[in-house]
């Protein structure tokens, strides 16, 4: 079966690093994406992983390795913007589809 | 404007009525999906299509119809509205190359 596993909640503090973990059991991958939503608005992609190691895109770096089934998301200098959810979703070999977690709503406190 | 327009932004409907989701892109993006959202649930599949021709079956499609229109539109239907189908739907498009999605601002439908 398909199943993605991220923690429901997180809370960290402005200026501070975090740190969003993600496992999955998918049939086939073709890449881990993580999401960024805002409550009522659409998400917006954050970063893709296809091989194994740490991709970094400014203040956010996605880590990915395969063969333990697993990512993280790692924000740094936390901006109080930064409070959204954040979802990991996989890529799986039938025709392009993706799977989301449930995703981790992130609060950042002052 | 928009490169994933959907239309309603938000909806309020009766139970047994018809109703229809608009999705149109200026992406050229050949794939488009229909997802809906409910809280502690995440995005959920409910129709997908890779051109006009080609329809699929998400994991949850009991109760909704597609059609597609033309390679830049998307419709969701909803033939007899229930309770249990109020969320917030996203049509989403992707070029397949990456399978990024870029995903519409969203319909907040209710059925009461």
């Amino acid at each position: 079966g398909q199943n993605i596993d991220q923690p429901t909640e997180m809370t960290a503090t402005e200026g501070a690093i975090v740190q969003i973990n993600c496992t999955y059991q998918t049939s086939g991958f073709n890449g881990l994406f993580w999401y960024q939503q805002h409550a009522g608005e659409a998400p917006t992609f954050l970063s893709y992983n296809v091989l194994d190691g740490l991709e970094e895109k400014g203040r956010f770096s996605s880590f990915l390795s395969r063969s333990k089934g697993y990512s993280y998301l790692l924000l740094k200098e936390l901006q109080m913007k930064d409070s959204a959810s954040y979802l990991c979703a996989v890529g799986y070999n039938q025709g392009g589809k993706l799977i989301f977690g449930q995703g981790t709503e992130l609060s950042v406190k002052p | 404007d928009a490169d994933v327009t959907q239309t309603p932004r938000n909806r309020i409907t009766k139970t047994g009525k018809r109703i229809m989701l608009e999705c149109s892109q200026t992406k050229g993006h050949d794939r488009m999906y229909w997802y809906r959202q409910d809280p502690g649930l995440g995005l959920r599949l409910i129709y997908y299509s890779f051109d006009v021709k080609d329809i699929n079956k998400g994991e949850i499609s009991d109760g909704y119809s597609v059609s597609r229109q033309a390679q830049a539109k998307f419709s969701l239907s909803l033939e007899s509205a229930i309770p249990n189908q109020t969320a917030l739907y996203f049509c989403a498009t992707s070029d397949g190359a990456n399978y990024g999605y870029t995903f519409g601002s969203g319909t907040r439908l209710t059925v009461v």
